[in-house]
């Protein structure tokens, strides 16, 4: 079936601007992650949602991010203000409970380029 | 705190050589789950494997083997007689092993170049 989406796949702002990223995840996928990836490093945890609940946001950098989940479907984060140092991709994972164990399958990523 | 130490920032090797990545990992934790990923240029990461604290048992999976190490907090990632198609970033991560899906700690990655 379908994987993981991710629309925009590229984004520039310019510095102070809102953006909206936004993901779709696996069709019965309970759990949703998202991440940040600056340029040479791994991926950082940012928050996750179980269905439309946002269990955990401790990893959200500052009170300019802002993630949701309504439906317990489609996620979207939104970065108010934009900083340069906001550049980064965010990966989106849905994850499946399988062979004991979760899952994380992740999106193609949008890569947000603040000027 | 979890945390997950990839050494290597970068690896070139010639086809057909064998090359392994290095995983050094932190955890409070009694139990834990492994895992390694791949992410080709497309950006996309690609799940390789899971482990579980608990099962040291070495894994292969045709040219690819990971050898895990509790003693020595390691888990690390081996490709036999490398081709260009393996050229890609490689991230190894940790997750909490509670009930309920767990966020994945990364390492920096290593890039690893295969030339023909």
């Amino acid at each position: 079936g379908a994987g993981v989406s991710q629309s925009p796949r590229y984004k520039v702002a310019k510095r102070g601007q809102d953006v909206a990223l936004r993901c779709d995840p696996i069709s019965g996928h309970v759990s949703l992650f998202w991440y940040q990836q600056a340029l040479g490093q791994g991926p950082e945890f940012l928050t996750y949602f179980q269905n439309e609940a946002q269990l955990d946001k401790s990893g959200l950098p500052s009170d300019r991010f802002f993630a949701e989940r309504p439906e317990g479907s489609v996620s979207t984060l939104k970065i108010q203000r934009t900083q340069q140092e906001d550049s980064a991709v965010y990966l989106c994972a849905s994850s499946l409970f399988r062979q004991g164990a979760y899952e994380q399958y992740f999106g193609p990523g949008t890569r947000l380029t603040v000027t | 705190a979890q945390k997950v130490t990839q050494a290597q920032t970068e690896i070139s090797v010639v086809e057909k050589e064998d090359v392994t990545l290095d995983c050094v990992y932190e955890t409070r934790d009694t139990t834990y789950y492994l895992f390694w990923y791949k992410q080709p240029p497309s950006g996309e990461l690609v799940f390789l494997i899971r482990r579980n604290s608990f099962d040291e048992q070495n894994e292969i999976s045709g040219r690819y083997s990971w050898n895990f190490q509790k003693s020595t907090s390691s888990f690390n990632f081996t490709i036999t007689a490398s081709q260009v198609v393996d050229s890609a970033v490689y991230f190894c991560a940790l997750s909490e092993a509670r009930q309920g899906a767990q966020k994945l700690v990364f390492g920096q990655g290593t890039r690893l170049t295969i030339n023909p």
